[in-house]
């Protein structure tokens, strides 16, 4: 089944213990996103990744790292969270973003509490 | 940057029709649409490309106005599965990969 998976679905953590949520697609997309949700917002893009070894950021990328080693996996890494990190985040996949645009694809989302 | 979205929210019966606008001050590349129910992740509906192509869903029409750079969503004989809320997001054609969301349109449909 195509799906894009992420790991752990939910996660209650403290202040300053580094976190790894993993994201994992197996429909061989060249696209790959994070992004939070939070309360009565859209969805606010954090990076993103054009292809294997190209990152960029989005319009949230404070205080998160992400790298694309291999094509399916794209993690997000927060490392030291603070509160304001406490947040519904989503991984999405799409085939590319380079010649025509293609619907993307979202995992089922990670809560994380950070207290 | 952020597209902003209207209404902010919509309630309807069955069988009634809803329009979602989008609108954006920067000139866009795309326009996507997406749904999303309480504690579930987005799904696509529909693409509308600069230039007129559009990839969606059979059910829902949408447009894309260049000259406004405002797409709007058309929801027609709304059926109970259509509550959730409709986000659009945009891209630009400079910064292709960075999307962008609106707040959302929350929409209830009821019997």
């Amino acid at each position: 089944e195509a799906q894009v998976t992420q790991n752990p679905r939910y996660l209650i953590t403290v202040t300053g213990k580094k976190l790894t949520v993993t994201c994992s697609q197996n429909m061989n997309h060249e696209y790959m996103s994070w992004y939070r949700q939070d309360p009565g917002l859209g969805l606010r893009q954090i990076y993103y990744s054009m292809n294997v070894e190209v990152t960029d950021k989005g319009d949230v990328p404070e205080g998160y790292k992400v790298s694309r080693k291999e094509k399916r996996n794209f993690p997000l890494i927060l490392e030291s969270p603070s509160p304001n990190q406490t947040s519904l985040y989503f991984c999405a996949s799409s085939l590319s973003m380079g010649a025509r645009y293609q619907p993307q694809h979202f995992g089922d989302g990670t809560r994380l509490s950070i207290l | 940057q952020q597209p902003v979205q209207s209404p902010q929210a919509v309630i309807l019966r069955e069988g009634e029709d809803a329009v979602i606008n989008c609108s954006s001050s920067k000139a866009l590349y795309s326009v996507h649409w997406y749904r999303q129910k309480h504690g579930e992740a987005p799904v696509f509906l529909m693409i509308l490309l600069k230039g007129g192509e559009q990839k969606g869903h059979e059910k829902i029409s949408a447009s894309f106005n260049e000259k406004k750079q405002q797409s709007s969503l058309y929801l027609t004989a709304s059926q109970l599965s259509y509550s959730g809320t409709y986000f659009c997001g945009t891209e630009m054609e400079a910064n292709a990969g960075k999307s962008t969301f609106g707040d959302g349109t929350t929409l209830t449909v009821k019997p």
